[in-house]
């Protein structure tokens, strides 16, 4: 256990579903991350949120939307998803924006989009 | 924008053997290191990073790493690899100055160890 849970775990969605992601840490961090994991290629930074605001959109299609309500919940709302988005996404809290903080990984959310 | 190459994406090697992994990253400016596993089944967790001062950075589980900043390399080493050390291991750079907050990661090096 790192201290960052996600919720679900598996999802499997049609390419019309709204659904959303959820990510919680309870080690009392400021910044908040998703990362997307996809087959044979690298992890990819998708967002990032500091004290609640975001400060990174890594050019990500408009059919993911961020929400990050406190600095201890993060969740990513999904709608009209395509096939190539199935990938594990994962989410990630430091204690602060400082780069050399370590970031702590949920175990992430296995998304399979019909 | 900084990028990270990982050498080697499959190695296999015998318990008791020497392990060197290598990682470049593309970046002028200053940057932080890090060196992360994934075990099988588990979440990815931080087996060592780099900052600043020593640039022989040491780890969890006997691993170290050393930034060689000429060669723009952090490689991950072992002396002498166990079964247990079967996992993912990825390389990632954050460059303060880079505009970016987050990790940039190469694309991992699967590592089997055989008994």
């Amino acid at each position: 256990e790192t201290g960052v849970t996600q919720t679900p775990r598996h999802l499997v969605m049609g390419m019309t579903n709204k659904k959303s992601l959820k990510c919680e840490q309870h080690l009392g961090h400021n910044a908040m991350y998703w990362y997307k994991q996809s087959a044979k290629k690298p992890l990819e930074l998708m967002f990032v949120y500091n004290f609640k605001e975001q400060t990174e959109n890594n050019s990500v299609p408009s059919r993911f939307s961020p929400e990050c309500p406190n600095s201890s919940h993060l969740f990513l709302h999904l709608h009209t998803l395509q096939p190539e988005d199935s990938a594990l996404y994962l989410c990630a809290s430091s204690q602060a924006l400082a780069g050399g903080d370590t970031q702590y990984f949920g175990p992430g959310t296995r998304l399979t989009v019909l | 924008a900084q990028s990270v190459s990982q050498h080697n994406h499959h190695v296999i090697l015998s318990e008791a053997a020497s392990l060197e992994l290598g990682c470049n990253y593309s970046y002028g400016g200053t940057v932080n290191l890090f060196w992360y596993v994934q075990y099988p089944g588990q979440h990815l967790q931080l087996l060592l990073k780099y900052f600043s001062g020593d640039p022989l950075v040491k780890g969890i589980k006997g691993f170290e790493a050393e930034f060689i900043k000429s060669k723009f390399s952090f490689n991950l080493r072992k002396p002498s690899v166990q079964w247990s050390d079967t996992a993912e291991y990825f390389c990632a750079v954050n460059a303060p100055g880079g505009g970016a907050d987050g990790l940039t990661f190469g694309k991992g090096t699967h590592l089997i160890i055989q008994p």
